[in-house]
């Protein structure tokens, strides 16, 4: 079964420093798709930003960017110039081509401090 | 568009209650589900839909029911409630496929005494 762990419970960082969550996964699978969602106090869960395994690109979202180890099941998230609005908690999440119900496969979360 | 709507935002139960999450879309996204969030962890998926008059178990789907009449609607009930219900309730729709982004509603808090 596919596992995701996010193995930082917590973290913090200065503002408009640079942040990097760490996430890993198990999988035998070649193809799937890697999510990063964040969650503020509100408990909205957004979508920060999505990758695609066949892609070799990493993706990037204005200030959001991952570090995509396919050999190595890594995917980190890079924060740059962090600002208070990013302090929240935030999920990498799993999803493969093999479940036949869409599910995605869940870290624990990393808690994300902004110091001011 | 409002996106995925819940209600409601928050409810005490007590144990044997039963009640209904109301959950609704206005994107037209055939595939819906239910997952529940406990402390330090991912979230959980209870059930699903594909479509209406369409739906599956998920992980976690003990003590829970659902169904799908319409595509803009996936309410969940809980028949008779227990204090390992007490969690927070999500909400998710995509269009059809694995490649779909899920967008989330806001969530309901629910407490089961």
């Amino acid at each position: 079964a596919q596992t995701v762990t996010q193995s930082q419970p917590e973290m913090s960082v200065q503002e408009a420093e640079t942040v990097t969550l760490s996430c890993t996964y198990d999988t035998s699978e070649s193809d799937y798709y890697l999510f990063w969602y964040k969650q503020p106090p509100s408990r909205q869960m957004i979508l920060v930003i999505r990758q695609e395994a066949y892609k070799q690109q990493n993706a990037t979202e204005n200030r959001f960017s991952v570090n995509f180890q396919k050999a190595a099941k890594s995917f980190s998230l890079k924060i740059s110039d962090s600002q208070l609005g990013d302090a929240a908690m935030y999920f990498c999440a799993y999803r493969s081509p093999m479940d036949s119900n869409y599910q995605l496969i869940w870290g624990a979360g990393t808690k994300l401090i902004i110091k001011p | 568009n409002a996106g995925v709507t819940q209600t409601p935002k928050f409810q005490v139960l007590k144990t044997g209650q039963s009640m209904t999450l109301q959950c609704a879309q206005d994107m037209n996204h055939e595939y819906m589900s239910w997952y529940r969030q406990d402390p330090g962890m991912g979230l959980r998926l209870i059930h699903y839909s594909v479509g209406a008059g369409i739906t599956d178990q998920g992980e976690v789907p003990n003590g829970y029911n659902v169904s799908r009449s319409t595509t803009e609607d996936f309410p969940l009930r809980l028949l008779s409630a227990a204090p390992s219900q007490t969690s927070v309730y999500f909400c998710a729709s995509s269009y059809s496929g694995w490649s779909e982004t899920q967008y989330f509603g806001p969530g309901t808090r629910l407490l089961v005494l």
